[in-house]
């Protein structure tokens, strides 16, 4: 089975500027979820979607949002862009129907980098 | 608030030296524990899952502990090999799919 896959790979943007993400899962996933990655916050976690539906949110302000398409695919999108949300985007699959006790596989990431 | 905290930082080992990593949580309410790989700029691989009810798992030269009550688990690996230089990650599973993770330990194996 194909891995789990993040377009685009490496994003450059400026302040105030919006910014789309893309995560396919694996093949039969139903569950994506979505972790921003920096040197001082380590890993955090955004939100879940399973079957096009939010499951879970993170502590994260209302300019992160996301959305789940009926074949799986996500999309995480964030408005307004800040310095501070230069980081390392991880989406992550799962089966997601039982639920904490199943792998959850990463994606390579997206690199958002914004001046 | 659940809280993963994981020893040392940083480890560099020779060659051949078995090794343990170490990982505390606060909350013992967990479903699983995972642990993960890292290398520099990349994604997560997941290398161990331990459910809250098990009391560790095996894969080839990795071993992995889980003391859910004293909130503990460890991570041995046998025979480094400096392929196994990488980050390593802990976490936990709660309600539902979110996992919390630990800052990592870095591991270089010299060869």
């Amino acid at each position: 089975k194909a891995g789990v896959t993040q377009t685009p790979r490496y994003l450059i943007k400026t302040r105030g500027q919006q910014v789309t993400l893309s995560c396919s899962p694996i093949s039969g996933h139903r569950s994506v979820s979505w972790y921003q990655q920096t040197p001082g916050q380590g890993l955090q976690f955004l939100f879940e979607y399973f079957s096009e539906t939010q499951r879970n949110k993170g502590n994260f302000p209302g300019r992160f949002s996301g959305r789940q398409f009926s074949n799986s695919r996500s999309e995480m999108n964030v408005s307004t862009l800040e310095l501070g949300d230069s980081a390392l985007y991880l989406c992550a699959s799962s089966d997601g129907t039982a639920r904490g006790i199943d792998t959850q596989y990463f994606g390579p990431g997206t690199r958002l980098t914004v001046l | 608030k659940q809280e993963v905290t994981q020893i040392p930082a940083a480890l560099s080992v020779p060659e051949g030296e078995n090794l343990v990593l170490n990982c505390s949580f606060t909350d013992s309410a967990i479903y699983n524990l995972q642990w993960f790989r890292q290398d520099p700029g990349k994604g997560l691989t997941s290398l161990l899952l331990i459910q809250s009810s098990q009391r560790e798992q095996t894969s080839g030269r990795l071993n992995a502990s889980l003391d859910k009550s004293s909130g503990r688990s460890t991570l041995y690996i046998a025979a480094s090999q400096p392929g196994d230089s990488a980050t390593y990650l802990c976490a936990v599973t709660e309600y539902g799919n979110k996992l919390v993770f630990g800052a990592g330990t870095i591991l270089r194996v010299k060869s």
